[in-house]
């Protein structure tokens, strides 16, 4: 069974502080996610990765960097945390290059509480 | 411009009843949808999915409608339980174009079965 592993289920940061959200998954998936989760805007998406040391911009790049130096593991980097930046994160991952019809398997979430 | 829309934030049915969960998409271009379902302090699972080729498919007490000429599809649970109550993720992406993997969201509908 596919497994996505967050490092942290809660986190509270500073404003300005830099912050790190790691995710591991554990079944060779080429493409790894990051969304966020807001009451009332879904999911949306942030940045992604197809493949080691290559990223993408989703929807709402903005304040956000990430890093993917081996296959299983996807970070998500707040430069300098702001209070709007205060969400769930979700990583996800699944297979394939063609892989639109490949579900996603997320993990269990990051709640991140800035102030 | 939100190109999932989930315009029923919130659905309660009673236990042995019906549930109908409604998704509407804006792109043409999408021609692979999924539904997921998320329960509080977990992230979202796969549910079923729907080609754009069929207008129909069926697993156990889940069943999703695509209409495509109205882009709209919805998923039936019948009969709902308890343990149905969740929130509930339209996603829509295209198996085909270069950023095949990326799923937009809807906001979601938080469904809610009485005993």
């Amino acid at each position: 069974d596919v497994k996505v592993t967050q490092s942290s289920r809660y986190l509270v940061k500073r404003t300005g502080e830099k912050v790190f959200l790691e995710c591991v998954q554990d079944m060779d998936h080429e493409n790894m996610f990051w969304y966020r989760q807001d009451p009332g805007l879904g999911l949306r998406l942030i940045y992604f990765s197809y493949d080691v040391k290559m990223k993408e911009k989703g929807d709402i790049p903005e304040g956000y960097s990430v890093s993917r130096e081996k296959k299983e593991r996807f970070s998500l980097i707040l430069e300098s945390a702001s209070t709007n930046q205060t969400s769930m994160y979700l990583c996800a991952s699944n297979s394939g290059l063609a892989a639109g019809n490949s579900p996603l398997h997320f993990g269990n979430g990051t709640r991140l509480t800035v102030t | 411009d939100q190109q999932v829309k989930q315009n029923s934030p919130s659905l309660s049915v009673q236990e042995g009843r019906i549930s109908i969960l409604n998704c509407d998409y804006t792109n043409s271009m999408f021609d692979y949808f999924l539904w997921y379902k998320k329960y509080p302090a977990e992230g979202p699972t796969f549910l079923i999915s729907i080609s754009s080729i069929k207008d129909k498919n069926e697993d156990g007490r889940f069943t999703v409608f695509l209409n495509k000429s109205a882009k709209h599809l919805s998923l039936h649970i019948v009969p709902s339980q308890p343990g149905d109550s969740a929130v509930y993720f339209c996603a829509a992406t295209s198996v085909y174009n270069t950023n095949a993997g990326k799923s937009t969201f809807g906001d979601g509908t938080t469904l809610t079965v009485k005993p």
